[in-house]
């Protein structure tokens, strides 16, 4: 089944703990990018990746980093996560054909307490 | 900048009751990509249509329905004959940044189908 998958779905930290979110796809996609959705904001990109060993910052970067060493996983690190990281991430990946805006699919998200 | 609007925040009707949720857009792209997204109280992201900027057909997939209209940047859609099981947060977005494949969410109307 085609899919990408996140763990942990819940986590609860606390302040300064540095903490790993993982995300695989099993599309072979070449895209893929990290949101975060806050009340009354939407979804808000984090970083993308358009390939292996090929990241870049999206909207709000400021507190993650993330990684792309293979094709399938794009985990998101918090070093040291803050209570306004608290919010739900969501993974996704598309192909990422060139000219096109191909659909996303998302992870089934992550929701992250930090105390 | 891409913006994405979505005036209505909440919404209920009764079942059976058609329902339109607006969603208006801001690019300066004149190519562009537009999508639906549903997301059920479990939380998951759920792709419903994605629609380019040179085709402007209104497009029907059962009770669900979406009209394009370039000349006022809106991309409305329209459930007909409302389910319980339509309750939910739906997302208009907006993908016009190519390289970044990042998708510009509205804010979310959250549908609330009352039996």
């Amino acid at each position: 089944e085609a899919q990408v998958t996140q763990n942990p779905r819940y986590l609860i930290t606390v302040t300064g703990k540095k903490l790993t979110v993982t995300c695989s796809q099993n599309m072979n996609h070449e895209y893929m990018s990290w949101y975060r959705q806050d009340p009354g904001l939407g979804l808000r990109q984090i970083y993308y990746s358009m390939n292996v060993e090929v990241t870049d910052k999206g909207d709000v970067p400021e507190g993650y980093k993330v990684s792309r060493k293979e094709k399938r996983n794009f985990p998101l690190i918090l070093e040291s996560p803050s209570p306004n990281q608290t919010s739900l991430y969501f993974c996704a990946s598309s192909q990422g054909l060139a000219g096109l805006t191909d659909t996303q699919y998302f992870g089934p998200g992550t929701r992250l307490t930090v105390l | 900048a891409q913006k994405v609007t979505q005036a209505q925040t909440e919404i209920s009707v009764v079942e059976k009751e058609d329902v339109t949720l607006d969603c208006v857009y801001e690019t300066r792209d004149t190519t562009y990509y537009l999508f639906w997204y549903k997301q059920p109280p479990s939380g998951e992201l759920v792709f419903l249509i994605r629609r380019n900027s040179f085709d402007e057909q209104n497009e029907i997939s059962g009770r669900y329905s979406w009209n394009f209209q370039k000349s006022t940047s809106s991309f409305n859609f329209t459930i007909t004959a409302s389910q319980v099981v339509d309750s939910a947060v739906y997302f208009c977005a907006l993908g016009a940044n190519f390289g970044n494949e990042k998708l510009t969410f509205g804010t979310g109307t959250r549908l609330t189908i009352i039996p």
